[in-house]
């Protein structure tokens, strides 16, 4: 079964740097989440889409930003990287359902800032 | 959202059943139990969730207390490949907002 894409796996940058994470969700799958997850941390909830449209917001800086797509795949940009920005960034996809459906998580990208 | 405590680490024996605790006094009558668990340099993976009723899959049993304060993930016999870190959470089926919110789980360990 196709599972949640995420790429790249890896990326290195120096600060001040941008990067461009992106998230391609199961098929038919209508809703997008992006999470970081620092060292030794548990995963903290970032921005989510449903339908393309903005559809929450956690801690997510004002440096950052995320869009979704018209063919669903979401794009994480991160601008003036800062050290404190390295971390494993996991997108997630869901499909609308009554509050119980289950979120599918990609296997993350890992970010490290120099 | 409704909060939830855990014990911080846990150890089992491989090939016997572990039975993984959650507290959640302040548990409103539209929050869903799920749990997810994450095994080491992976993303979050679902493992069960329920309402009120006991549930049972190919992974693992959800018993959920009579007063729904507490419920208990149980894995039926333990292997190397549960070692992760087991997270439960409260999710409100009437909030429009679909995102868990992930507090600090269990770790697991399986001693062979």
């Amino acid at each position: 079964a196709a599972g949640v894409i995420q790429s790249p796996r890896h990326l290195i940058k120096e600060k001040r740097e941008t990067a461009t994470l992106k998230c391609y969700p199961i098929p038919r799958h209508d809703t997008v989440y992006w999470y970081q997850q620092g060292p030794g941390q548990d995963p903290q909830f970032l921005i989510s889409f449903y339908e393309k449209m903005q559809s929450d917001k956690g801690s997510i800086p004002d440096r950052f930003s995320a869009q979704q797509f018209s063919d669903y795949h979401s794009e994480l940009n991160m601008s003036s990287l800062e050290l404190g920005d390295s971390a494993l960034y996991f997108c997630a996809s869901s499909s609308t359902g009554e509050g119980d459906e289950k979120l599918f998580f990609g296997s993350g990208t890992q970010l490290s800032v120099l | 959202d409704a909060k939830t405590t855990q014990p911080n680490s846990m150890e089992s024996n491989e090939e016997e059943p572990v039975h993984l605790p959650c507290n959640h006094s302040t548990i409103s009558g539209t929050d869903y139990i799920h749990w997810y668990r994450q095994l080491p340099s992976q993303g979050p993976e679902y493992v069960i969730h329920g309402l009120t009723s006991n549930v049972n899959n190919r992974m693992a049993s959800l018993a959920i207390a009579e007063d729904r304060k507490s419920s208990t993930l149980i894995l039926h016999r333990a292997t190397l490949r549960d070692a992760a870190v087991y997270y439960c959470i409260l999710r409100d089926v009437k909030r429009s907002a679909r995102q868990l919110t992930f507090g600090s789980g269990t770790q697991l360990t399986v001693l062979p």
